[in-house]
């Protein structure tokens, strides 16, 4: 699979929109682009996912750029219940399991 | 709706011991997956089912297997127990594709095993 780079940690404020970026410069044409969240020790979370095109869903933006080596997760009013780990993950098929990286650990501050 | 159920929650056993969590899928999810995280660290993939065989392994230690029953909920048995088996073991389940799935998987709440 491969690699995937976020930065460590984030600050956002309660209210406007957090915009974490992942790096995926080796990504192949068949792999799909995972988010998933992990709220103090619960079970990860699915948010969104996507091949290439933008999506976007009841929680979130996917912003995937058009060479496919990056993207953006978008939430676009943050509250306080949205402070987690943020994990992207890029994955090839059906079955595979994920492959959980350092993530981005994004605080919401009041 | 429907999640998917882990037992129990929290366990606490003695070095040496063995344990048995148990998980049940999200109904009509036929794969199953179980990750480890041990204090401060991401999930990492232990082991995975599809249609009660095995499908694919990770860092499992040969002490821990798993199986998947006919009724689709996995458990996994765990022997001789360390000091640094202590951890959160999560369960996750999917549904097949073809299905209206979009391949996400469905994690439970993790039963916290502490080995004293």
């Amino acid at each position: 699979d491969a690699k995937t780079t976020q930065p460590p940690s984030m600050d956002c404020a309660e209210g406007r929109a957090a915009n974490l970026p992942c790096n995926h410069s080796t990504i192949s044409g068949n792999e799909y682009v995972y988010w998933y969240r992990q709220i103090h020790s619960q079970g990860p979370q699915y948010i969104i996912h996507g091949l290439k095109n933008n999506e976007t869903n009841e929680m979130a933006s996917l912003i995937i750029t058009e060479d496919r080596k990056s993207s953006t997760l978008i939430l676009p009013h943050a509250t306080l219940r949205d402070t987690a780990v943020y994990y992207c993950i890029v994955r090839v098929a059906y079955g595979q399991n994920f492959v959980f990286g350092p993530g981005t650990r994004l605080s919401v501050l009041p | 709706a429907a999640g998917v159920i882990q037992s129990p929650r929290h366990l606490i056993k003695e070095k040496r011991e063995t344990a048995t969590l148990k998980c049940y899928p999200i109904p009509r999810h036929d794969t199953v997956y179980w990750y480890q995280q041990g204090p401060g660290q991401d999930p990492q993939f232990l082991i995975s089912f599809y249609e009660k065989m095995q499908s694919d392994k990770g860092s499992i230690p040969d002490r821990f297997s798993a199986q998947q029953f006919s009724d689709y909920h996995s458990e996994l048995n765990m022997s001789s127990l360390e000091l640094g088996d202590s951890a959160l073991y999560f369960c996750a389940s999917s549904l097949t594709p073809g299905q209206g799935a979009k391949n996400e998987q469905f994690f439970g709440p993790g039963t916290r095993l502490t080995v004293l």
